[in-house]
């Protein structure tokens, strides 16, 4: 079965420092992997999304991840962190065919200092 | 495009009592996924739709759940005799049946059962 391990439940960065956010995922094949972005009351908004090719995937707000097939890993960068970047972030991993449905970590709460 | 849609945006209602939610999916696409997140988690699938038919449902969908799309179009997930156990967002997302598909999440329906 499918799953994904955020070990970070809360990260606290400064304004304006790098960011990385964990992800570790198991499956049996290639997956899809998601990241998915939730300000608080909200839903999710996906990030960015690798399906094949290139390693190193850009998404929205400036952030980009990289898949590591030999660490199943799938982690989200940012070189410089804003406030309005706070909130819920959710790795996912989705089927190749099939239902297509995702199963998401539990989640990395980021919190911004000012 | 107006996104996917969900109604109403919080629901309390008293335990025992029926609620029913309601999700409008971005029109061209033919498949819908509800999702159960609860405080501090990720979200969990709970069913999805092809079109009208329901092709897979999670355990955790009780005998309580019961979730319809008779037009192909909408969706509702009906909760009956409800329990303080189903607190929760019900998230309902979208997306097309072929291809490398992504699922466009609503912004959830917040339920407190009291």
């Amino acid at each position: 079965a499918q799953s994904v391990t955020q070990p970070d439940i809360h990260i606290t960065v400064s304004e304006g420092a790098s960011l990385e956010l964990r992800c570790n995922y198991s499956y049996g094949a290639t997956p899809y992997l998601f990241w998915y972005v939730q300000s608080p009351g909200q839903g999710l908004q996906l990030l960015l999304k690798y399906f094949s090719g290139d390693t190193l995937v850009q998404g929205i707000k400036g952030f980009e991840a990289e898949f590591k097939r030999s660490q199943s890993s799938f982690n989200l960068r940012k070189p410089s962190v804003h406030w309005s970047d706070a909130a819920e972030y959710f790795c996912a991993v989705g089927e190749i065919g099939g239902a297509q449905k995702l199963v998401f970590g539990q989640g990395t709460r980021l919190t911004i200092n000012p | 495009d107006t996104g996917v849609s969900q109604d109403p945006r919080h629901k309390i209602t008293k335990r025992g009592q029926n609620v029913t939610f309601r999700c409008d999916p971005i029109s061209e696409h033919n498949r819908l996924y509800w999702y159960r997140q609860t405080l501090g988690q990720g979200p969990e699938f709970l069913t999805y739709f092809q079109n009208e038919a329901q092709l897979e449902k999670s355990r955790l969908l009780s005998d309580r759940f019961s979730a319809e799309r008779p037009k192909g179009s909408f969706s509702t997930l009906e909760i009956q005799r409800t329990e303080q156990g189903d607190s929760a967002m019900y998230l309902c997302a979208s997306s097309w049946s072929s291809g490398a598909n992504v699922l466009t999440f609503g912004a959830g329906s917040r339920l407190t059962v009291l």
